[in-house]
């Protein structure tokens, strides 16, 4: 059950667009639909942001958006924005019924 | 709107339990998997556990498991996680979370955590 990998930090500048990756094996992110992703403030719960790879919950914004391609999951962040500011996860199911996190990326607004 | 509340969470010395409570309101409690998941302090995410609706199926991360367990009961809406033989590395804010229907079973409703510290 390691972590899915994600790049420790991405960088932009606002209006740009970023792109978060998230890997992980067959096992888990390439065997299954089930990826989501979760962005996080500071002392703050995780807040659902994408859901079955590439779905976004109501209310959440369309400039977020999500795919998979193998092993690897893809979250991009369009016309960034100061308050896009945060901590991304990805998650998915994985072959032993169980759930797996990725490491996590802190994505800064310059 | 949906309520999640963790609590039991405090300081305790290695080798001891705690049992944590996560109260859920206003949604049929009885009809959501519910997960357990924790954050190290100044970590990132790491998922412990996973609970059917109806409590027959649970599930463990690999570092928890036959030290942790998950339980529910739906006459309370209470979710439960049985923590034993704690670690220095089980220090973290542990949230509850729902497995949502609409979502593919993600978790659309998170608690604010609770703080466990294990430390002699």
């Amino acid at each position: 059950q390691s972590a899915l990998t994600q790049p420790a930090s991405v960088s932009g500048s606002p209006g740009q667009s970023i792109t978060i990756s998230c890997t992980g094996t067959s096992s888990d992110v390439g065997g299954y639909d089930f990826v989501s992703w979760y962005q996080q403030f500071p002392g703050k719960a995780p807040k659902l942001i994408i859901y079955e790879v590439s779905d976004r919950p109501s209310g959440v914004s369309n400039r977020f958006s999500g795919s998979k391609s193998g092993n690897t999951a893809s979250l991009t962040i369009s016309g960034l924005q100061a308050e896009d500011e945060a901590d991304y996860y990805c998650s998915s199911y994985t072959s032993l019924d169980t759930y797996v996190f990725g490491t996590g990326t802190k994505v800064t607004v310059l | 709107q949906v309520h999640l509340v963790e609590s039991g969470g405090g300081v305790v010395q290695p080798g001891t339990s705690l049992r944590l409570s996560c109260a859920g309101s206003e949604f049929t409690f009885s009809s959501y998997a519910l997960h357990w998941v924790r954050q190290a302090p100044g970590k990132g995410l790491e998922w412990v556990a996973v609970i059917s609706y109806d409590g027959h199926k649970v599930y463990y991360a690999d570092s928890v498991r036959g030290r942790f367990t998950i339980s529910r009961d739906n006459s309370r809406n209470t979710l439960y996680l049985q923590m034993s033989s704690l670690r220095v590395e089980d220090t973290a804010v542990y949230y509850c979370a729902r497995a949502s229907h609409d979502y593919g079973e993600a978790c659309d409703y998170w608690g604010q955590g609770t703080l466990v510290t294990v430390s002699s």
